[in-house]
């Protein structure tokens, strides 16, 4: 059974601060992983890395892939009161169907 | 662009009673369609997925069932509800064979 897992649960920073969250992942022939940010309603894409794209950025939100630790960091820089949310991180494995196996989340909250 | 459509936004429905949710995509063919539950808690739980009309595949044993009867609608149902089918209900597509996943606004359902 592919497994995702996020570390930490949650998180309290100040503004201005970094933090970096956490995914490790057990899957079979995994293809993609994939960030999610959910605040209150429904998820919004962020990054999607593969083999042949293990790294991202976007503004203040960075993202690289270990495949050979089987992990994922998302950094995010110079925290605002706006990246207040839940983090979800996925994962595709190659069963064909192309489902997606999520995490439980890292609820961040960030205080000025 | 594409845009996805989910209602109602909000439900609240007695035990035994029966359900539909309604999800439908614009600006895309042939996507890939997913309903997702997320319990207070716990990570995003796949129900459905359709790779084309009238093909669904179930991911867990419910009393829930999903049907596409066009090629951009998914619709998700019940018999009788359930306590326990308490929930935010998020459909999701993507393009045939892709990994990246946009949401839905979420249904967000209480049994009483």
């Amino acid at each position: 059974e592919d497994k995702v897992v996020q570390s930490p649960l949650s998180l309290v920073v100040h503004e201005g601060d970094t933090v970096t969250l956490n995914c490790s992942y057990e899957v079979t022939n995994f293809r993609s992983l994939l960030w999610y940010k959910q605040e209150k309603k429904a998820p919004t894409f962020l990054f999607m890395l593969t083999s042949s794209g293990i790294e991202k950025k976007s503004g203040r939100l960075s993202s690289i892939l270990d495949k050979k630790e089987l992990f994922s960091i998302l950094n995010i820089t110079a925290t605002q009161t706006g990246d207040s949310a839940v983090y979800l991180c996925a994962v595709g494995s190659g069963a064909g169907s192309y489902q997606l196996t999520f995490g439980k989340g890292t609820k961040l909250s960030v205080i000025p | 662009s594409q845009t996805i459509h989910q209602w109602p936004a909000t439900l609240v429905q007695p035990v035994g009673s029966p359900l539909s949710l309604e999800c439908t995509v614009e600006g895309t063919s042939n996507p890939n369609l997913y309903w997702y539950r997320q319990a207070a808690g716990r990570g995003l739980q796949l129900l459905f997925y359709s790779v084309g009309i009238g093909q669904i595949s179930s991911e867990v044993p419910q009393n829930l069932s999903a049907s596409r009867p066009q090629d951009r609608q998914f619709i998700l149902s019940s018999k009788k509800l359930l306590l326990s089918d308490s929930g935010f209900y998020l459909c999701a597509w993507s393009v045939l064979n892709g990994y990246e996943q946009y949401f839905g606004p979420g249904t967000r359902l209480t049994v009483t």
